[in-house]
């Protein structure tokens, strides 16, 4: 089963800041690495496929990198509904498909 | 617009059975494999199961496997999730998600809001 592990745990930004969330994977799983945001009482909602494409709707401010196992979520500039928990999952080795613990961003 | 609403969580007891369904409008049912990932209280994301475009592949988490059973009725636009000999750590919230490629095993791209499963005495 691959491991991943996201860092930090918890991260404090200010709005208009530049927020940098790391995921990393215990063997690659090349670009097969999802990113979703959840915010509280809310289900998941995809940010984030192949690595680098944004889903549908979603805005350019989020952008991300990486492949094999150092991927990395950055969103450019925070704005007020930004602040959420966000998941990495990989689905390359499967099953079972796995996520990270979660990065909790928070208004600093 | 794509929708998933899952339905039938309840309070059950240790040991029990349960059948989670989730209904599914506004995209092409029979062409995407579909997924249950669960979330338990204050926890994280946990992949439960996933089911084939046409019912013919089916994949679960160890943590279920054996007690859990993953199916699909194309006719009726209709995912479900049999839950037999729960345990008190299956207690969570239930998300069924439609995979984001068709006919392919990707990731969830569209999320129901979730049905409660609380396992007690």
């Amino acid at each position: 089963e691959i491991v991943m592990m996201q860092s930090p745990a918890t991260l404090s930004v200010s709005p208009g800041e530049r927020a940098t969330l790391s995921c990393r994977a215990s063997q690659s799983v090349s670009s097969n690495l999802a990113w979703y945001q959840q915010k509280p009482g809310q289900a998941p909602r995809l940010l984030i496929y192949g690595a680098s494409t944004r889903a549908t709707g979603i805005p350019a401010r989020f952008s991300g990198s990486g492949s094999g196992t150092e991927f990395t979520l950055t969103i450019s500039s925070l704005q007020s509904e930004d602040f959420a928990v966000y998941y990495c999952q990989q689905y390359n080795n499967w099953p079972p498909y796995t996520f990270g613990q979660g990065t909790k961003l928070e208004i600093k | 617009e794509v929708q998933l609403v899952e339905s039938g969580g309840v309070v059950v007891q240790p040991g029990g059975s349960l059948r989670l369904s989730c209904a599914a409008s506004g995209f092409t049912f029979d062409d995407y494999t579909m997924h249950w990932v669960r979330q338990a209280p204050g926890k994280g994301l946990e992949w439960v199961s996933l089911i084939s475009w046409d019912g013919d592949t089916t994949y679960y988490a160890d943590s279920v496997k054996g007690r859990f059973t993953i199916s699909r009725d194309n006719s009726k636009n209709s995912l479900y999730l049999q839950m037999n000999s729960l345990r008190t750590e299956d207690t969570a919230l239930y998300y069924c998600a439609k995979d984001m490629s068709s006919k392919g095993y990707c990731s969830g791209g569209d999320w129901g809001q979730g049905t409660l499963v609380t396992v007690s005495s």
